[in-house]
């Protein structure tokens, strides 16, 4: 398998639940994101992994927790949800360490649904 | 202030006209790189390009064109002859080598229909 992989594609959960979205790439990269897409809103980065240690936080909400076991792999566990959080999330990684030049590779996002 | 404004938010093509999705970007940088991305309703983003400040060189890449203009601070994106296939979201990006902040900076996208 090549590129940037997501699971689940579709996800539907209630505001109590406890869920966890799955990331993984296969290029070799260095750095990875998670982005919130929201209709009508820009992209939103909230999370940057640069091997495996987090470098940037974007004043996320605590109920959104990112965690990177490793270069390939980034999780976003989420618990306690509102219904504004759901969005498309999208996940990307880069070769090296999030710098400005780097070019970043885009999974194909997880549709969130709170209800 | 937007640092990147892509101020057609839809815009709808009959199929192999050509067409020009316009980017401006705000920056102090000298040193910068600016990115295309497109994307499908699948959702994934797809790299189209990305540019560097120093190079005004306008690119060509079989049907896709871009325009860098420093002077306007401009990157605008054409499409030739377009096909049903190019409709999409298509996303102009920023990143500024010496304001970290925000890592990259996404304009709003331009959502293209090509009809057939």
């Amino acid at each position: 398998e090549t590129g940037v992989t997501q699971t689940p594609r579709h996800l539907v959960m209630g505001m109590t639940n406890k869920k966890s979205l799955k990331c993984e790439q296969h290029l070799g990269h260095n750095a990875m994101y998670w982005y919130k897409q929201s209709a009508k809103k820009p992209l939103e980065l909230m999370f940057v992994y640069s091997l495996e240690e987090r470098v940037e936080n974007n004043s996320v909400p605590s109920r959104f927790s990112p965690e990177c076991p490793n270069s390939s792999h980034l999780f976003l566990h989420l618990h306690t949800l509102q219904p504004e959080d759901s969005a498309l999330y999208l996940c990307a990684s880069s070769q090296d360490q999030a710098g400005p030049a780097d070019t970043q590779y885009f999974g194909p996002g997880t549709r969130l649904t709170v209800l | 202030a937007q640092k990147v404004t892509q101020a057609q938010t839809e815009i709808s093509v009959v199929e192999k006209e050509d067409v020009t999705l316009d980017c401006v970007y705000e920056t102090r940088d000298t040193t910068y790189y600016l990115f295309w991305y497109k994307q499908p309703p699948s959702g994934e983003l797809v790299f189209l390009i990305r540019r560097n400040s120093f190079d005004e060189q306008n690119e060509i890449s079989g049907r896709y064109s871009w325009n860098f203009q420093k002077s306007t601070s401009s990157f605008n994106f054409t499409i030739t002859a377009s096909q049903v296939v190019d409709s999409a979201v298509y996303f102009c990006a920023l990143s500024e080598a010496e304001n970290r902040d925000d890592k990259i900076i996404f304009g709003k996208g331009t959502r293209l229909h090509i009809l057939p």
